[in-house]
């Protein structure tokens, strides 16, 4: 089955600093992969999604990028972030039931101080 | 795009009681509609979904109902547990090789013994 590895679980960082969260996926190849958000007590708004190596498609205007330089890795990125950019960011994959379900990472909680 | 719409914010129900929490979508080609759990600081996972052919899904005590003519959707939990308690999220997508699932708000669920 497949797993996501997400990384660091929490992260606090100044106003106008670097950002970069690293998912790597394993157990699946050339997988849909996706960045969502959470802000504290709201929904999972879709950030990003990449369909292969070097396609990127941008879901929400903002102060984040994303990568995708393996088929298996996915990299959120700012180059300097906002107090906006707090919240709680999950990797998503397919899973092996059906490529329509979902399989989260375990996340990230960024706090932007 | 899609829009997902998810009622009641909060919810606090009796052991034992049974538990309805409702979506609204807004784009006519969604199919694919999953429902998620996330307990506090945990990842989303998913606990029942329902295609656009399906009008009534069930699984042990939880059900969900789609009405595509009037594009809404409803979790239905059953004798409620205290281990029930949880946040719920909605989705919905037009599936296929994209499948970009668009999340409600979330309810917050609390079962009190």
């Amino acid at each position: 089955s497949q797993t996501i590895h997400q990384w660091p679980a929490t992260l606090v960082q100044p106003v106008g600093s670097p950002l970069s969260l690293e998912c790597t996926v394993e157990g699946t190849s050339n997988p849909n992969l996706y960045w969502y958000r959470q802000a504290a007590g709201r929904g999972l708004q879709l950030l990003f999604y990449s369909v292969g190596i070097g396609q990127i498609s941008s879901e929400v205007p903002q102060n984040l990028s994303a990568s995708r330089p393996q088929d298996r890795q996915f990299i959120l990125s700012s180059k300097k972030l906002l107090l906006s950019d707090s919240g709680f960011y999950l990797c998503a994959c397919p899973q092996e039931e059906g490529r329509e379900k979902l399989f989260f990472g375990s996340g990230t909680q960024l706090s932007v101080l | 795009g899609e829009n997902v719409e998810q009622h009641p914010s909060t919810l606090s129900v009796q052991e034992g009681d049974s538990a309805v929490i409702k979506c609204t979508y807004s784009d006519s080609a969604s199919n694919y509609f999953p429902w998620y759990k996330q307990e506090l600081g945990k990842r989303p996972q998913l606990i029942i979904d329902i295609r656009s052919n399906v009008g009534e899904k069930k699984d042990q005590r939880i059900a969900v109902t789609l009405n595509k003519t009037a594009k809404h959707f409803s979790l239905h939990i059953t004798e409620t547990q205290p281990e029930d308690s949880a946040v719920y999220f909605c989705a919905a997508s037009r599936g296929g090789g994209y499948n970009k699932l668009i999340f409600g708000a979330g309810t917050r669920l609390a079962v009190h013994p």
